[in-house]
Parts: C-alpha cells; structure tokens; sequence
C-alpha cells in the first residue's frame, strides 16, 4: 500500500477566493496520479489522470500539477463557488502494480 | 455505455449476522473492480481487488471477504459483522491498471 498524504484535511474558503491542496507520494517506480471529486451524497469522480512529470491539467476553474520527482501534486481551485463544495481525492500508482488507493482527501467547504 | 450497479444503498445489520454486498458492471468486459469503505471521517481505504474472475487480493486484514463468480459481478461478504463494521461501502471498475475509475452509488451499513 502506498504512503500518500494530502493536506490540508479540510479547508473552509469564502466564494471567490481562490485555493490549492496538497497530495504527497512516493516519488519511486511512479506510474500515474489521479484526482476525484467527491460532492456529498454522490459518487467520487475523476478530474484528472497525470502520468508525466511537469503536467498540467486544467478543468474549467480547476487545474492540477504534477512533480513525480519530487513526489507531490498541487490541485488549484480559482475563483471558488459553493458548488466546489467536495472532498477532493488523489491517487498515486506505480509500477509495482499497487492498486488505486486514496489519501485522506482534502475536504473544501466554499461559503457563499 | 458502461454503468455500475451497486445494492443495497442502506442496510441496517445486527451484530453477528452475516452480509452480503452485491456489484455489477454492464457495458464492459474483464474490468477490474474494487471494493472501498470509508469509515467515519476517514478517507476512502482500500479494502479488495480482483483483476478477473477468481483473483481476488485483499489489502487489508479484516472481518470481511470478496469474491468474483462472474466477469462483471462483485461481492462483499462477512460471515459475522462487527461494530467496527459500519461505515460507507463503494464500488467501483476500472477499464485497465491506472485507468480512471467509476464508482458505484455506495452502501451506508449500520452495524448494531
């Protein structure tokens, strides 16, 4: 099992500012990263799949990085809104083959 | 288009008593499919995986065991539930090693 952390664990913004979060790995054997929305009440989506180290993905008002070397990934959120209100996941894999497992998750809360 | 179905959405068990948690995949041949629980305020813990039919991995020790009777058909099972037990139960597949994944509706048990 993979060692990932993500930080912080919960985050509480007012709408419109803007945030980032966290997700710490092992930066040996890396493969790929995953990053899930999980809204209350529903099921966890994916945002991004990253394979490449200094990838940048962008999904409307959010976007992500990558650092395989260094092992981290940073997930930016501009301009929050209620609606961005979610537990926010991220996964690590590596080539041993390890299976999707998730860090604690930052859990935002954007008040209006 | 591929869909997963997930049941029950609640359950409500006695202490002791047997479960059965049940997943299917249409739309989709040999995924791999995982089983997950989110105990409370806790992040999403891997607990099984299988890769095809029969092969199945645990990650971790517990009460409970999973099996694959069929190419797109899950299970989760305990022959004596626990308190420890209770907590959210997800579903999900996944097309490939480190391919985004799809989850299920969930299954909130309540042990008592």
């Amino acid at each position: 099992i993979l060692n990932v952390e993500q930080s912080p664990q919960s985050l509480h913004v007012q709408e419109g500012d803007s945030t980032n979060f966290t997700c710490s790995f092992p930066s040996s054997n890396f493969y790929a990263l995953h990053w899930y929305r999980w809204e209350t009440a529903k099921s966890p989506e994916a945002l991004f799949v990253m394979t490449l180290n200094g990838d940048e993905k962008k999904k409307g008002r959010i976007s992500a990085t990558l650092n395989t070397k260094e092992g981290y990934s940073y997930l930016y959120i501009k301009g929050s809104q209620p609606e961005d209100s979610a537990t926010y996941l991220c996964a690590p894999y590596n080539n041993a083959g390890n299976m999707l497992t998730f860090g604690g998750g930052t859990r935002l809360m954007v008040k209006p | 288009s591929q869909t997963i179905h997930q049941w029950p959405a609640t359950l409500v068990q006695p202490v002791g008593s047997p479960l059965s948690l049940e997943c299917t995949v249409e739309g989709t041949s040999n995924p791999n499919l995982y089983w997950y629980r989110q105990a409370a305020g806790r992040g999403l813990q891997l607990l099984f995986y299988s890769v095809g039919i029969g092969q199945i991995s645990s990650e971790v020790p517990q009460n409970l065991s999973a099996s694959r009777p069929q190419d797109r058909q899950f299970i989760l099972s305990s022959k004596k539930l626990l308190l420890s037990d209770s907590g959210f139960y997800l579903c999900a597949w996944s097309v490939l090693f480190a391919a985004e994944a799809f989850f299920g509706q969930g299954t909130r048990l309540t042990v008592v």
